[in-house]
């Protein structure tokens, strides 16, 4: 299997612009987490989905954060508009279990710069 | 707010030598606990899972739950300066992760 894959692997971008990242988790796998990760914070939870259904996105930062999960193999996230405080890595991680245990098998992560 | 603290460190360890990495959590609910290893830019690997109180072995890395004590161990026996990396605690299925400990093993 070729893993969690991320798009894209680098984002530079203006402030106030759109951001759109994209996550393909494991092929199988029922749950789908983002994360951010930033040297002040450390590795943050954003939004967990199990069976595409959103169940926790109390660690979504404010309404410029949104994510999808339109099947299971696909999800997105989005920041519109952009700050740059949004800075950081953003991770996408799959797990197997459906309840959101489990071992999770984290993407390469897309770092954002926001300018 | 559940919680789990970790020393950010670094821990500095002469090659060979025990390394111990320690994690405390808030939530006495708590079930399943994880460390996670993350070298410098990169994604972070799982290394132990464990989920009942004792130690568990997986070659040089020895977990330990304490659930009364609430707080959750790893130690890395034989240091090898490869395992030199950031080395993060996780609670729960959701994972709520300590800001992670920075491991250097020096030859």
């Amino acid at each position: 299997d070729a893993g969690v894959i991320q798009s894209p692997r680098h984002e530079v971008t203006e402030m106030g612009q759109e951001v759109t990242l994209r996550c393909k988790p494991i092929s199988g796998h029922n749950s789908l987490f983002w994360y951010r990760q930033t040297m002040m914070r450390g590795l943050e939870l954003l939004i967990y989905f199990n069976n595409n259904v959103p169940i926790d996105d109390s660690g979504m930062p404010e309404d410029r954060f949104s994510a999808k999960m339109p099947n299971a193999s696909f999800s997105t996230l989005k920041i519109q508009p952009s700050e740059p405080r949004d800075s950081a890595v953003y991770f996408c991680a799959s797990s197997f279990r459906a309840d959101g245990g489990g071992t999770q098998y984290f993407g390469p992560g897309t770092r954002l710069l926001v300018l | 707010q559940k919680e789990v603290e970790q020393n950010s460190g670094p821990l500095s360890v002469p090659e060979g030598a025990i390394a111990s990495l320690n994690c405390t959590y808030s939530d006495r609910g708590s079930q399943s606990f994880f460390w996670y290893r993350q070298y410098s830019g990169k994604s972070p690997e799982l290394i132990m899972s464990i989920y009942s109180n004792g130690d568990k072995e997986d070659g040089r890395f020895t977990a330990q739950l304490n659930k009364a004590s609430q707080y959750v161990s790893l130690l890395i026996r034989d240091s090898q300066p490869s395992d030199s990396a950031t080395y993060l605690c996780a609670v729960n299925g959701e994972l709520i992760f300590g800001t992670g400990t920075r491991l250097q093993v020096f030859p």
